[in-house]
Protein backbone atom coordinates (compact mmCIF):
# COMPACT_ATOMS: atom_id res chain seq x y z
CA UNK A 1 0.00 0.00 0.00
CA UNK A 2 1.06 3.76 -1.14
CA UNK A 3 -0.78 5.01 2.25
CA UNK A 4 -1.30 8.44 1.97
CA UNK A 5 0.06 10.65 -1.48
CA UNK A 6 0.07 13.94 -2.18
CA UNK A 7 1.05 16.16 -4.90
CA UNK A 8 2.53 18.29 -5.70
CA UNK A 9 5.31 18.68 -2.80
CA UNK A 10 5.94 22.27 -3.18
CA UNK A 11 4.20 24.95 -5.33
CA UNK A 12 4.62 28.62 -5.34
CA UNK A 13 1.65 30.81 -6.29
CA UNK A 14 0.59 34.09 -7.28
CA UNK A 15 -1.82 36.14 -5.27
CA UNK A 16 -4.90 35.32 -7.16
CA UNK A 17 -4.07 32.41 -8.46
CA UNK A 18 -6.05 29.03 -8.25
CA UNK A 19 -4.97 25.73 -8.03
CA UNK A 20 -6.13 21.82 -6.76
CA UNK A 21 -3.50 20.06 -3.90
CA UNK A 22 -4.30 16.72 -4.43
CA UNK A 23 -4.97 13.64 -2.37
CA UNK A 24 -5.47 10.14 -2.78
CA UNK A 25 -5.46 6.85 -0.16
CA UNK A 26 -5.75 3.09 -1.22
CA UNK A 27 -6.59 1.92 1.98
CA UNK A 28 -10.48 2.32 1.88
CA UNK A 29 -10.15 4.53 4.05
CA UNK A 30 -14.05 6.22 4.68
CA UNK A 31 -12.20 9.41 6.23
CA UNK A 32 -10.40 12.04 5.11
CA UNK A 33 -9.56 15.45 6.08
CA UNK A 34 -7.07 18.47 5.15
CA UNK A 35 -5.09 20.26 7.60
CA UNK A 36 -2.93 23.06 7.83
CA UNK A 37 0.73 23.52 9.80
CA UNK A 38 1.73 26.86 10.45
CA UNK A 39 4.65 27.82 12.86
CA UNK A 40 4.21 27.32 16.40
CA UNK A 41 0.50 26.27 15.62
CA UNK A 42 0.33 22.71 15.56
CA UNK A 43 -2.10 21.87 12.92
CA UNK A 44 -5.53 23.00 12.20
CA UNK A 45 -8.25 21.48 10.55
CA UNK A 46 -9.63 22.64 6.87
CA UNK A 47 -11.85 20.52 5.90
CA UNK A 48 -13.15 16.95 6.35
CA UNK A 49 -14.95 13.71 4.83
CA UNK A 50 -16.50 10.83 5.89
CA UNK A 51 -17.74 9.07 2.50
CA UNK A 52 -17.89 10.07 -0.86
CA UNK A 53 -20.00 12.95 -1.93
CA UNK A 54 -19.78 14.07 2.24
CA UNK A 55 -17.72 16.88 2.97
CA UNK A 56 -18.05 19.56 5.98
CA UNK A 57 -16.09 22.28 7.15
CA UNK A 58 -13.28 22.14 9.74
CA UNK A 59 -12.07 25.38 11.95
CA UNK A 60 -10.46 27.14 8.96
CA UNK A 61 -12.40 26.36 5.66
CA UNK A 62 -12.32 30.12 4.49
CA UNK A 63 -10.62 30.04 1.06
CA UNK A 64 -10.79 26.77 0.50
CA UNK A 65 -13.04 24.44 -1.43
CA UNK A 66 -13.00 20.15 -1.06
CA UNK A 67 -15.38 17.85 -3.04
CA UNK A 68 -14.79 13.74 -2.81
CA UNK A 69 -16.45 12.22 -5.76
CA UNK A 70 -14.71 8.66 -4.78
CA UNK A 71 -13.62 7.18 -1.66
CA UNK A 72 -9.88 7.26 -2.86
CA UNK A 73 -9.69 11.06 -3.64
CA UNK A 74 -10.34 14.29 -1.63
CA UNK A 75 -8.80 17.63 -3.80
CA UNK A 76 -8.68 20.83 -1.85
CA UNK A 77 -8.84 24.00 -4.09
CA UNK A 78 -7.72 27.37 -2.97
CA UNK A 79 -9.83 29.44 -5.52
CA UNK A 80 -7.56 33.00 -4.97
CA UNK A 81 -4.80 32.32 -3.09
CA UNK A 82 -3.62 34.84 -0.99
CA UNK A 83 -0.52 35.36 0.95
CA UNK A 84 -1.93 34.51 4.27
CA UNK A 85 -2.56 30.74 2.74
CA UNK A 86 1.50 30.11 2.50
CA UNK A 87 1.86 27.32 4.91
CA UNK A 88 2.38 23.22 4.85
CA UNK A 89 -0.60 21.13 3.81
CA UNK A 90 -1.53 17.71 5.35
CA UNK A 91 -3.95 15.29 3.96
CA UNK A 92 -5.09 12.49 6.22
CA UNK A 93 -7.59 9.35 6.78
CA UNK A 94 -8.91 6.89 8.53
CA UNK A 95 -10.84 4.40 8.40
CA UNK A 96 -13.58 6.03 10.05
CA UNK A 97 -14.30 9.04 11.98
CA UNK A 98 -14.77 7.38 15.54
CA UNK A 99 -12.50 8.83 18.11
CA UNK A 100 -10.27 5.25 18.93
CA UNK A 101 -9.07 5.44 15.16
CA UNK A 102 -5.56 6.60 13.89
CA UNK A 103 -5.58 9.15 11.25
CA UNK A 104 -2.82 8.55 8.51
CA UNK A 105 -0.98 11.27 7.10
CA UNK A 106 0.31 12.32 3.63
CA UNK A 107 3.76 13.66 3.63
CA UNK A 108 2.58 17.45 3.19
CA UNK A 109 2.57 20.34 -0.05
CA UNK A 110 4.40 23.07 0.85
CA UNK A 111 2.91 26.03 -0.63
CA UNK A 112 4.32 29.92 -1.12
CA UNK A 113 1.76 32.16 -2.36
CA UNK A 114 3.79 35.49 -3.12
CA UNK B 1 -13.18 22.80 24.54
CA UNK B 2 -11.31 20.83 23.58
CA UNK B 3 -7.22 21.47 23.65
CA UNK B 4 -3.67 20.18 23.80
CA UNK B 5 -0.80 21.84 25.45
CA UNK B 6 2.77 20.34 25.34
CA UNK B 7 5.99 21.58 26.88
CA UNK B 8 7.78 24.07 25.38
CA UNK B 9 10.49 23.53 23.08
CA UNK B 10 13.00 23.21 21.76
CA UNK B 11 14.53 20.25 23.85
CA UNK B 12 18.18 19.29 23.30
CA UNK B 13 19.47 16.32 24.58
CA UNK B 14 22.89 14.53 24.74
CA UNK B 15 22.84 11.26 23.20
CA UNK B 16 21.35 8.06 25.85
CA UNK B 17 19.52 10.73 27.97
CA UNK B 18 16.52 10.48 29.55
CA UNK B 19 13.45 12.06 27.51
CA UNK B 20 9.92 13.77 28.91
CA UNK B 21 7.87 15.74 27.13
CA UNK B 22 5.26 16.78 28.89
CA UNK B 23 1.17 16.72 27.59
CA UNK B 24 -1.83 17.63 29.11
CA UNK B 25 -5.37 17.56 27.81
CA UNK B 26 -8.68 19.73 28.58
CA UNK B 27 -11.59 17.81 26.88
CA UNK B 28 -14.99 16.83 27.02
CA UNK B 29 -15.41 12.77 27.73
CA UNK B 30 -12.50 10.68 27.76
CA UNK B 31 -10.44 11.26 24.44
CA UNK B 32 -8.34 9.03 22.74
CA UNK B 33 -4.64 10.15 22.83
CA UNK B 34 -1.70 10.16 20.41
CA UNK B 35 1.26 11.00 19.63
CA UNK B 36 2.72 12.24 16.56
CA UNK B 37 6.55 12.08 15.06
CA UNK B 38 7.70 14.58 12.46
CA UNK B 39 11.08 14.06 10.65
CA UNK B 40 12.47 17.06 8.57
CA UNK B 41 11.05 17.57 5.53
CA UNK B 42 8.54 14.70 5.93
CA UNK B 43 4.45 14.46 6.89
CA UNK B 44 3.23 13.04 10.49
CA UNK B 45 3.90 9.75 11.77
CA UNK B 46 1.66 7.56 14.75
CA UNK B 47 4.17 7.44 17.45
CA UNK B 48 1.76 5.52 19.96
CA UNK B 49 -1.62 6.07 20.87
CA UNK B 50 -3.97 5.36 24.15
CA UNK B 51 -7.54 5.29 23.89
CA UNK B 52 -8.65 4.52 27.60
CA UNK B 53 -7.52 5.49 30.91
CA UNK B 54 -4.38 3.69 32.19
CA UNK B 55 -3.48 2.44 28.89
CA UNK B 56 0.18 2.67 28.50
CA UNK B 57 1.52 3.42 24.60
CA UNK B 58 4.72 2.00 23.02
CA UNK B 59 6.77 1.83 20.48
CA UNK B 60 10.40 2.66 19.38
CA UNK B 61 11.07 2.59 22.96
CA UNK B 62 9.08 5.52 23.57
CA UNK B 63 5.97 5.45 26.45
CA UNK B 64 3.16 7.42 27.45
CA UNK B 65 0.41 6.38 30.03
CA UNK B 66 -3.02 8.08 29.88
CA UNK B 67 -3.19 9.54 33.04
CA UNK B 68 -7.39 10.54 33.65
CA UNK B 69 -6.61 11.86 37.09
CA UNK B 70 -4.17 14.48 35.71
CA UNK B 71 -5.57 14.71 32.20
CA UNK B 72 -1.71 14.01 30.76
CA UNK B 73 -0.18 11.72 28.30
CA UNK B 74 3.66 12.26 28.75
CA UNK B 75 5.96 10.97 26.16
CA UNK B 76 8.99 9.09 27.89
CA UNK B 77 12.25 7.41 26.15
CA UNK B 78 14.85 6.03 28.98
CA UNK B 79 17.98 6.40 26.31
CA UNK B 80 17.35 8.85 22.81
CA UNK B 81 19.26 8.14 20.00
CA UNK B 82 20.77 10.89 17.14
CA UNK B 83 18.16 9.44 14.90
CA UNK B 84 15.04 10.39 17.31
CA UNK B 85 15.72 14.20 16.62
CA UNK B 86 12.27 15.85 15.23
CA UNK B 87 9.23 17.34 16.15
CA UNK B 88 7.07 15.46 18.57
CA UNK B 89 3.03 16.72 18.49
CA UNK B 90 0.76 15.27 21.19
CA UNK B 91 -2.90 15.13 19.83
CA UNK B 92 -6.72 14.56 20.98
CA UNK B 93 -9.53 12.83 19.38
CA UNK B 94 -12.56 13.55 21.68
CA UNK B 95 -15.79 11.54 21.49
CA UNK B 96 -17.71 14.75 20.36
CA UNK B 97 -16.00 16.04 17.83
CA UNK B 98 -14.15 13.14 16.49
CA UNK B 99 -14.06 14.55 12.99
CA UNK B 100 -10.43 16.31 14.03
CA UNK B 101 -7.27 15.72 15.72
CA UNK B 102 -6.74 18.59 18.39
CA UNK B 103 -2.88 19.05 18.24
CA UNK B 104 -0.72 20.44 20.60
CA UNK B 105 1.97 23.20 18.99
CA UNK B 106 4.75 20.87 18.74
CA UNK B 107 8.01 20.47 20.75
CA UNK B 108 11.30 20.38 18.49
CA UNK B 109 13.62 17.40 19.83
CA UNK B 110 17.38 17.44 19.01
CA UNK B 111 19.63 14.71 20.13
CA UNK B 112 23.50 15.28 20.18
CA UNK B 113 25.87 12.68 19.98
Amino acid sequence: NAGVTQTPKFQVLKTGQSMTLQCAQDMNHEYMSWYRQDPGMGLRLIHYSVGAGITDQGEVPNGYNVSRSTTEDFPLRLLSAAPSQTSVYFCASSYSKAWGETQYFGPGTRLLVL
Amino acid sequence: GNSVTQMEGPVTLSEEAFLTINCTYTATGYPSLFWYVQYPGEGLQLLLKATKADDKGSNKGFEATYRKETTSFHLEKGSVQVSDSAVYFCALRAIQGAQKLVFGQGTRLTINP
